[in-house]
């Protein structure tokens, strides 16, 4: 089995930048989907294919990655973005998510 | 508007069988894989396994030996069974879509079901 390992938590003042990082082998030549689950709720995708924004997800959120670690970034950090987020990966068909990281915006 | 709804006992005793059915709404189950994830209280996401809307399935190596997951295209749900559960199985558990990307290089879990809570206690 695989691993994505996050930092279990990152804290951010309103307006400025959250950086989350998911490392993994399996990064090297796999895509990460991001997730974001506030409390009580169901995760919702925020990024697929390493930097890919679906519909209906605000533009301050933006991802990216180098070798085997991938980053999901919140630019102007707002109060509504404080939240689970959990990193996601396949490897031969078979799923693993990170163990997620707590973002707090103080 | 897609919308997937679990249902199943909220309590199964240790050793027995957990059974959940996941029905789709608002879209055919056609075409899709289907997934079950779930989540022990206040822990992360574990993927539990998928399946394909023709019954090809693919289970996460862990559990592989207990879980069984089937779809029924003609009532639109598909279905998950955990067999000899403990008190670590206890956990909210989700369905969710995957859908592949527009480059069709990843699949994603696009649509989300409000889990459910299944306790294992006797």
């Amino acid at each position: 089995s695989f691993e994505l390992t996050q930092p279990p938590s990152v804290s951010v003042s309103p307006g400025q930048t959250a950086s989350i990082t998911c490392s993994g082998d399996v990064l090297g030549d796999q895509y990460a989907c991001w997730y974001q689950q506030k409390p009580g709720q169901s995760p919702v995708v925020v990024m697929y294919q390493d930097s890919k924004r679906p519909s209906g997800i605000p533009e301050r959120f933006s991802g990216s990655k180098s070798g085997n670690t991938a980053t999901l970034t919140i630019s102007g950090t707002q109060t509504m973005d404080e939240a689970d987020y959990y990193c996601q990966a396949w490897d031969t068909r078979t799923g693993v998510f990170g163990s997620g990281t707590r973002v707090t915006v103080l | 508007q897609v919308q997937l709804q679990e249902s199943g006992p909220g309590l199964v005793k240790p050793s027995e069988t957990l059974s959940l059915t996941c029905t789709v709404s608002g879209g055919s189950i056609s075409s899709y894989y289907w997934s079950w994830i779930r989540q022990p209280p206040g822990k992360g996401l574990e993927w539990i396994g998928y399946i394909y809307y023709s019954g090809s399935t693919n289970y996460n190596p862990s559990l592989k030996s207990r879980v069984t997951i089937s779809v029924d295209t003609s009532k639109n749900h598909f279905s998950l069974n955990l067999s000899s559960v403990t008190a670590a199985d206890t956990a909210v558990y989700y369905c969710a879509r995957l859908t592949n990307s527009p480059e069709r290089v990843v699949y994603f879990f696009d649509y989300w079901g409000q889990g459910t809570l299944v306790t294992v206690s006797s």
